[in-house]
């Protein structure tokens, strides 16, 4: 099983509709939870962290599922904007801290 | 502008040259570390500082590359004898502490010819 896993899309959805993406990590002692977003030839960009308790931000709403080792985004009321990639980030401690990367999530807002 | 920089921003060498890439993190920021991106990839984890020192390695980094932090501030990503699969972007990104959420530079793109 890989580390950090991700359907890598595309999603094509219209403009307004509701869409979530699933990402699934394979170390149970992971602590840390990101979703980064990319634009086509951009840096990632930090969306938002992944708390134990689920969090929101306007549209935007991260769950994490400590039992089933997967976190979520939703994104209601899609805007065009919204078209890009999707990172989902997962980090722990070991004898080095390892951050690990999902190869995202392609996203395509359709008018 | 005080995010994370890199110079440069894109680099276009022949296959066998060295390349030497800078990245200036965010100046309070004491973590700081390399990625390698590829076309419908992630970042792929290359190596980290801690301040100074090199705390971790990936496997991915062959003997031809060399990354140093010298001060704990700025670094430089080094890749000898240039091979065409090292053309990539080559991300850098800087943290305040282990865990944290990472800030990324806008990357150099490397194309080996």
């Amino acid at each position: 099983r890989k580390e950090v896993e991700q359907d890598p899309g595309p999603f094509n959805v219209p403009e307004g509709a509701t869409v979530a993406f699933n990402c699934t990590y394979s170390n149970s002692a992971s602590q840390s939870f990101f979703w980064y977003r990319q634009d086509c030839r951009k840096e990632p960009k930090l969306l938002m962290s992944v708390y134990s308790s689920g969090n929101e931000d306007g549209r935007f709403t991260a769950q994490l599922n400590r039992a089933s080792q997967y976190i979520s985004l939703l994104i209601r009321d899609s805007k065009l904007s919204d078209s890009a990639t999707y990172l989902c980030v997962v980090a722990f401690r070991g004898r080095d801290d390892k951050i690990i990367f999902g190869k995202g999530t392609r996203l395509h807002i359709l008018p | 502008d005080t995010g994370v920089s890199q110079d440069p921003r894109h680099k276009i060498t022949k296959r066998g040259q060295n390349v030497t890439f800078r990245c200036d993190p965010i100046s309070e920021h004491n973590r700081l570390y390399w990625y390698r991106q590829t076309l419908g990839q992630g970042p792929e984890f290359l190596t980290y500082f801690q301040n100074e020192a090199q705390l971790e390695k990936s496997r991915l980094l062959s003997d031809r590359f060399s990354a140093e932090r010298p001060k704990g501030s700025f670094s430089t990503l080094e890749i000898q004898r240039t091979e065409q699969g090292d053309s990539a972007m080559y991300l850098c990104a800087s943290s305040d502490q282990g865990l944290q959420p990472q800030h990324f530079g806008d990357g150099t793109r490397l194309s080996i010819l």
